[in-house]
């Protein structure tokens, strides 16, 4: 059974610094893996995507890399801002292409 | 291009209700997935939807059954309703081709409150 994990849970951190959150998983047999940001009673928003070949993506100040044969992947946000201050979540798609699971996700706080 | 979206955004029930949740994909995506979010568990997938067939179910209680329509839009129901189904639950829509590049766009949610 898939299992994902963040770590850590919950991060505080000084406006400008730049920071790493970390993802594992268990099962190497993945589609994908997607980061998403969740703000508080809001629904999910996709950051980006790593397809199961790849070993990294960008999208501005983002940067997620994904080791598939270690089960980690790491979401690195260069010069933190206030307004990055969400929860992040990641997910691996499973082969059959039809579920995401979740990890628990880490609560970041960037205080200006 | 619209986002996914589901209504209602917020629902109070009474415990043994019945409530029924819709969401309407992206134009152009056929896959629709259900998943519910509590602060205890997390995230979890109830069950994926394609051009009208549920192709795969989470390791939830029969109380909980969706449907897809012919124009892509899912409703999920929960019979019976039990203080714990009060979560978020969000729904999201991909192109559902298959394949690594399948990206999952979510909607805002409903809140459910079991009273």
């Amino acid at each position: 059974k898939q299992e994902v994990t963040q770590i850590p849970a919950a991060l505080s951190v000084p406006e400008g610094e730049n920071l790493v959150l970390n993802c594992s998983f268990t099962d190497s047999a993945i589609y994908n893996l997607q980061w998403f940001r969740q703000d508080p009673g809001k629904g999910l928003t996709s950051l980006l995507l790593i397809q199961s070949s790849q070993r990294e993506q960008t999208s501005g100040r983002l940067n997620a890399s994904l080791d598939k044969s270690s089960g980690r992947s790491t979401l690195y946000i260069a010069a933190s801002q206030p307004g990055d201050s969400a929860t992040y979540l990641c997910a691996v798609l499973n082969q059959a292409g039809t579920a995401l699971i979740f990890g628990k996700g880490t609560t970041l706080s960037v205080s200006s | 291009k619209a986002g996914v979206t589901q209504t209602p955004r917020y629902l109070i029930k009474t415990r043994g209700q019945q409530v029924t949740l819709s969401c309407s994909p992206i134009s152009g995506h056929r896959s629709v997935s259900w998943y519910q979010q509590t602060p205890g568990q997390g995230l979890q997938f109830l069950f994926e939807y394609f051009s009208e067939t549920q192709r795969n179910k989470g390791n939830f209680p029969g109380r909980f059954s969706g449907r897809q329509f012919s124009n892509s839009r899912s409703e999920m129901n929960v019979s019976t309703l039990e203080l714990g189904d009060s979560a978020l639950y969000l729904c999201a829509s991909s192109r559902g081709g298959g394949g690594p590049n399948t990206e999952a766009f979510f909607g805002q949610g409903t809140r459910l409150t079991v009273v």
